[in-house]
């Protein structure tokens, strides 16, 4: 079945460090991907999204490729802010309908002053 | 503008008590969700719902039912509540294969 795997956290950085989290994903078609953030207390919130091999999303400062040769939408950031401090999901949505999201694991951001 | 309501956003029920999650959306959508989210777990997928009238099972079904009564209504029941239950639950909705939009959640404790 469909799957997502991103790296674990938590992840600590300094303010105006570049940030990295990387998803890979497996589909059994070609998937919609997305990243949600979740802000302590909060549901989650799409970020940003793509829907087909090399559309970049992006939004907030962040983007993410969709690199279908390397099933992967890895997000990045190049100046993050105490503010961007959350909880990061990769997701994807696969074709033919009736396939429900699937999501990795979440990776928790902390940044620093 | 409501989106995704959830209600109620917080309980604390006994072991083997019952109890329904209401979810509602306001965006036409066919598509709704159940989630779990637990510490370390990240979101796990309890059922799910294509259109009104239907459910199917997610990756943690078990001790829970659902209802789609109506297209803006995904209903989830706890039959008998057990500590392992204890979790933040989530809803969402969406489109075919587009965003999802998520409720605020609901903390849930079981004693």
């Amino acid at each position: 079945g469909d799957s997502v795997t991103q790296m674990e956290g938590p992840v600590t950085l300094s303010e105006e460090a570049f940030l990295t989290i990387n998803c890979t994903y497996t589909a059994t078609g070609y998937p919609s991907l997305f990243w949600y953030v979740q802000y302590p207390g909060e549901g989650l919130q799409l970020l940003l999204k793509a829907t087909k091999a090399d559309d970049k999303g992006s939004n907030k400062g962040f983007e993410a490729t969709y690199r279908k040769e390397t099933t992967s939408f890895h997000l990045e950031k190049g100046s993050v802010q105490v503010s961007d401090s959350a909880v990061y999901f990769c997701a994807l949505s696969d074709r033919p309908g009736n396939t429900p999201l699937v999501f990795g694991k979440g990776t928790r951001l902390s940044v620093i002053a | 503008n409501a989106g995704v309501t959830q209600t109620p956003k917080f309980r604390v029920l006994k072991t083997g008590q019952s109890m329904t999650l209401l979810c509602a959306q306001d965006m036409n959508h066919e598509y709704m969700y159940w989630y779990r989210q637990d510490p370390g777990m990240g979101l796990r997928l309890i059922h799910y719902s294509v259109g009104e009238g239907t459910t199917a099972k997610g990756e943690v079904p078990d001790g829970y039912n659902v209802s789609r009564l109506k297209k803006q209504n995904f209903l989830l029941g706890l039959e008998s509540a057990a500590p392992s239950q204890t979790s933040v639950y989530f809803c969402a909705s969406s489109y075919e294969r587009d965003r999802a939009f998520f409720g605020q959640g609901t903390r849930l404790t079981v004693v």
